[in-house]
Protein backbone atom coordinates (compact mmCIF):
# COMPACT_ATOMS: atom_id res chain seq x y z
CA UNK A 1 0.00 0.00 0.00
CA UNK A 2 2.24 3.11 -1.49
CA UNK A 3 2.17 6.33 0.74
CA UNK A 4 1.88 9.73 -1.11
CA UNK A 5 3.83 9.50 -3.94
CA UNK A 6 5.55 12.96 -4.87
CA UNK A 7 7.71 13.12 -8.04
CA UNK A 8 10.05 14.43 -8.85
CA UNK A 9 12.05 14.83 -5.81
CA UNK A 10 14.51 17.10 -6.94
CA UNK A 11 13.80 20.03 -9.73
CA UNK A 12 15.75 22.43 -11.30
CA UNK A 13 14.64 25.38 -13.19
CA UNK A 14 15.77 28.45 -14.55
CA UNK A 15 14.15 31.80 -13.62
CA UNK A 16 11.31 32.61 -16.20
CA UNK A 17 10.49 28.78 -16.53
CA UNK A 18 7.57 26.57 -15.13
CA UNK A 19 7.64 24.08 -12.50
CA UNK A 20 5.24 21.38 -12.55
CA UNK A 21 5.04 19.13 -9.24
CA UNK A 22 3.17 16.33 -8.77
CA UNK A 23 1.58 14.55 -6.22
CA UNK A 24 -0.39 11.27 -5.83
CA UNK A 25 -2.45 10.48 -2.65
CA UNK A 26 -2.33 6.98 -0.35
CA UNK A 27 -4.46 4.87 -1.68
CA UNK A 28 -8.70 5.71 -0.91
CA UNK A 29 -7.48 9.43 0.47
CA UNK A 30 -9.36 12.14 -1.75
CA UNK A 31 -7.93 15.16 0.06
CA UNK A 32 -4.59 16.82 -0.39
CA UNK A 33 -3.12 19.27 0.55
CA UNK A 34 0.06 21.77 -0.57
CA UNK A 35 2.35 23.07 1.95
CA UNK A 36 5.80 25.29 1.28
CA UNK A 37 8.82 24.77 3.32
CA UNK A 38 11.84 27.31 3.25
CA UNK A 39 14.90 26.27 4.96
CA UNK A 40 14.92 26.83 8.45
CA UNK A 41 11.65 27.62 8.76
CA UNK A 42 7.95 26.25 9.30
CA UNK A 43 5.39 24.55 7.10
CA UNK A 44 3.02 27.46 5.30
CA UNK A 45 0.35 25.99 3.85
CA UNK A 46 -0.73 26.74 0.46
CA UNK A 47 -3.71 24.99 -0.85
CA UNK A 48 -6.54 22.26 -0.14
CA UNK A 49 -7.97 20.56 -2.51
CA UNK A 50 -10.57 17.73 -2.74
CA UNK A 51 -11.07 15.84 -6.33
CA UNK A 52 -12.10 18.69 -8.70
CA UNK A 53 -12.19 21.24 -6.23
CA UNK A 54 -10.18 23.71 -4.69
CA UNK A 55 -11.93 24.01 -1.12
CA UNK A 56 -9.10 26.23 0.26
CA UNK A 57 -6.51 28.45 -1.60
CA UNK A 58 -5.94 31.33 1.07
CA UNK A 59 -2.18 30.33 0.99
CA UNK A 60 -1.57 30.50 -2.42
CA UNK A 61 0.44 33.75 -3.87
CA UNK A 62 -2.19 35.68 -6.27
CA UNK A 63 0.16 35.13 -9.32
CA UNK A 64 2.22 32.52 -11.21
CA UNK A 65 0.72 29.94 -8.53
CA UNK A 66 -1.93 27.19 -9.57
CA UNK A 67 -2.97 23.88 -8.39
CA UNK A 68 -5.54 21.66 -9.60
CA UNK A 69 -6.96 17.49 -8.37
CA UNK A 70 -8.46 16.11 -11.57
CA UNK A 71 -11.23 13.16 -11.72
CA UNK A 72 -8.25 11.17 -12.62
CA UNK A 73 -4.70 11.26 -11.91
CA UNK A 74 -2.59 13.22 -9.72
CA UNK A 75 -2.75 16.81 -7.89
CA UNK A 76 -0.27 19.12 -10.15
CA UNK A 77 1.23 22.72 -8.00
CA UNK A 78 2.13 24.65 -11.10
CA UNK A 79 4.37 27.55 -11.11
CA UNK A 80 4.82 29.70 -14.13
CA UNK A 81 7.92 32.18 -14.52
CA UNK A 82 9.79 30.77 -11.69
CA UNK A 83 11.77 33.53 -9.62
CA UNK A 84 14.85 32.38 -7.25
CA UNK A 85 12.86 33.06 -4.07
CA UNK A 86 10.10 30.30 -5.61
CA UNK A 87 13.32 27.51 -4.00
CA UNK A 88 11.65 25.72 -1.27
CA UNK A 89 10.83 22.11 -0.56
CA UNK A 90 7.25 21.38 -1.47
CA UNK A 91 5.37 18.95 0.40
CA UNK A 92 2.37 17.18 -0.47
CA UNK A 93 -0.40 15.66 2.10
CA UNK A 94 -3.39 13.81 2.10
CA UNK A 95 -6.31 12.81 3.98
CA UNK A 96 -9.32 10.34 4.24
CA UNK A 97 -12.50 12.28 4.98
CA UNK A 98 -15.73 10.50 5.74
CA UNK A 99 -18.80 12.75 6.14
CA UNK A 100 -20.30 12.73 9.55
CA UNK A 101 -17.52 11.54 11.02
CA UNK A 102 -15.74 14.96 11.95
CA UNK A 103 -11.99 15.05 12.10
CA UNK A 104 -11.87 11.74 13.49
CA UNK A 105 -9.25 9.38 11.31
CA UNK A 106 -8.46 11.98 9.55
CA UNK A 107 -4.73 12.35 9.84
CA UNK A 108 -2.61 13.74 7.27
CA UNK A 109 0.27 11.81 6.03
CA UNK A 110 3.01 13.25 3.89
CA UNK A 111 5.20 12.97 0.84
CA UNK A 112 8.70 12.80 0.38
CA UNK A 113 8.37 16.42 -0.90
CA UNK A 114 9.75 17.93 -4.12
CA UNK A 115 12.54 20.55 -3.80
CA UNK A 116 12.98 23.01 -6.13
CA UNK A 117 15.70 24.85 -7.02
CA UNK A 118 15.63 28.31 -9.36
CA UNK A 119 18.89 29.03 -10.34
CA UNK B 1 -7.94 33.39 12.44
CA UNK B 2 -7.04 30.10 13.26
CA UNK B 3 -3.66 29.77 15.13
CA UNK B 4 -1.11 27.35 16.31
CA UNK B 5 1.70 28.10 18.28
CA UNK B 6 4.51 26.59 19.54
CA UNK B 7 7.93 28.01 20.87
CA UNK B 8 10.17 27.68 18.37
CA UNK B 9 13.34 26.45 20.77
CA UNK B 10 15.96 25.07 20.20
CA UNK B 11 15.05 22.82 23.06
CA UNK B 12 18.10 20.88 24.57
CA UNK B 13 17.79 17.98 26.93
CA UNK B 14 20.02 15.54 28.07
CA UNK B 15 20.37 11.98 26.94
CA UNK B 16 17.63 10.45 29.28
CA UNK B 17 15.53 13.35 30.49
CA UNK B 18 12.54 13.68 29.71
CA UNK B 19 11.36 16.21 26.96
CA UNK B 20 8.42 18.91 27.03
CA UNK B 21 6.73 20.18 23.95
CA UNK B 22 4.32 22.72 23.83
CA UNK B 23 1.41 23.79 21.59
CA UNK B 24 -1.80 26.10 21.95
CA UNK B 25 -4.61 26.65 19.18
CA UNK B 26 -7.03 29.67 18.74
CA UNK B 27 -9.82 27.48 17.45
CA UNK B 28 -12.23 26.36 19.79
CA UNK B 29 -13.87 24.06 17.38
CA UNK B 30 -10.64 21.87 16.62
CA UNK B 31 -11.48 18.59 16.59
CA UNK B 32 -8.16 16.63 16.59
CA UNK B 33 -4.61 17.19 17.02
CA UNK B 34 -1.39 15.98 15.86
CA UNK B 35 1.93 15.87 16.23
CA UNK B 36 5.06 15.04 13.53
CA UNK B 37 8.27 14.95 13.61
CA UNK B 38 10.74 16.29 10.61
CA UNK B 39 14.29 15.40 10.38
CA UNK B 40 16.37 17.62 8.90
CA UNK B 41 15.74 17.46 5.00
CA UNK B 42 13.28 15.07 5.47
CA UNK B 43 9.47 15.25 5.09
CA UNK B 44 7.12 15.52 8.33
CA UNK B 45 5.90 12.03 9.43
CA UNK B 46 3.11 11.33 12.00
CA UNK B 47 3.98 10.26 15.55
CA UNK B 48 0.88 10.62 17.58
CA UNK B 49 -2.58 11.88 17.60
CA UNK B 50 -5.46 12.84 20.23
CA UNK B 51 -8.82 13.93 20.42
CA UNK B 52 -9.99 13.54 23.69
CA UNK B 53 -8.72 15.65 26.83
CA UNK B 54 -6.34 13.84 28.53
CA UNK B 55 -3.35 11.76 28.36
CA UNK B 56 -2.59 9.54 25.60
CA UNK B 57 0.46 7.26 25.72
CA UNK B 58 2.66 5.55 23.15
CA UNK B 59 5.77 3.85 24.02
CA UNK B 60 7.78 6.39 25.19
CA UNK B 61 5.80 9.73 23.86
CA UNK B 62 2.97 10.68 25.79
CA UNK B 63 0.41 13.65 24.49
CA UNK B 64 -1.64 15.46 26.95
CA UNK B 65 -5.06 17.64 25.46
CA UNK B 66 -6.76 20.25 27.58
CA UNK B 67 -9.30 21.70 25.66
CA UNK B 68 -10.23 24.08 28.06
CA UNK B 69 -7.07 25.71 28.21
CA UNK B 70 -6.43 24.95 24.38
CA UNK B 71 -3.33 23.34 25.10
CA UNK B 72 -1.72 20.18 23.30
CA UNK B 73 1.63 18.82 24.68
CA UNK B 74 4.10 15.78 24.11
CA UNK B 75 6.21 14.48 26.49
CA UNK B 76 9.39 12.82 25.34
CA UNK B 77 10.49 10.17 27.88
CA UNK B 78 13.93 8.95 28.37
CA UNK B 79 15.03 11.18 25.00
CA UNK B 80 17.49 9.79 22.94
CA UNK B 81 19.79 11.47 20.65
CA UNK B 82 17.91 9.89 17.32
CA UNK B 83 15.22 12.02 18.99
CA UNK B 84 16.97 15.59 17.84
CA UNK B 85 14.08 16.86 14.94
CA UNK B 86 11.57 19.31 14.69
CA UNK B 87 8.46 18.79 15.95
CA UNK B 88 5.44 19.81 14.90
CA UNK B 89 1.32 20.51 16.41
CA UNK B 90 -0.94 20.35 14.33
CA UNK B 91 -4.38 20.84 14.25
CA UNK B 92 -7.48 19.86 12.85
CA UNK B 93 -10.90 21.79 12.99
CA UNK B 94 -13.00 19.36 11.91
CA UNK B 95 -15.10 21.46 9.29
CA UNK B 96 -13.97 21.12 6.16
CA UNK B 97 -11.21 18.72 7.16
CA UNK B 98 -8.67 21.48 7.08
CA UNK B 99 -5.10 21.21 8.69
CA UNK B 100 -2.87 23.86 10.47
CA UNK B 101 0.47 23.56 11.28
CA UNK B 102 2.37 25.34 14.09
CA UNK B 103 5.82 26.21 13.18
CA UNK B 104 7.76 23.42 14.86
CA UNK B 105 9.87 23.34 17.86
CA UNK B 106 13.49 22.07 17.19
CA UNK B 107 14.91 19.64 19.93
CA UNK B 108 18.42 18.41 20.33
CA UNK B 109 19.14 15.25 22.58
CA UNK B 110 22.78 15.86 23.89
CA UNK B 111 24.35 12.22 24.60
Amino acid sequence: NAGVMQNPRHLVRRRGQEARLRCSPMKGHSHVYWYRQLPEEGLKFMVYLQKENIIDESGMPKERFSAEFPKEGPSILRIQQVVRGDSAAYFCASSLFIPGQGALNTEAFFGQGTRLTVV
Amino acid sequence: QKEVEQNSGPLSVPEGAIASLNCTYSDRGSQSFFWYRQYSGKSPELIMFIYSNGDKEDGRFTAQLNKASQYVSLLIRDSQPSDSATYLCAVNIGTGNQFYFGTGTSLTVIP
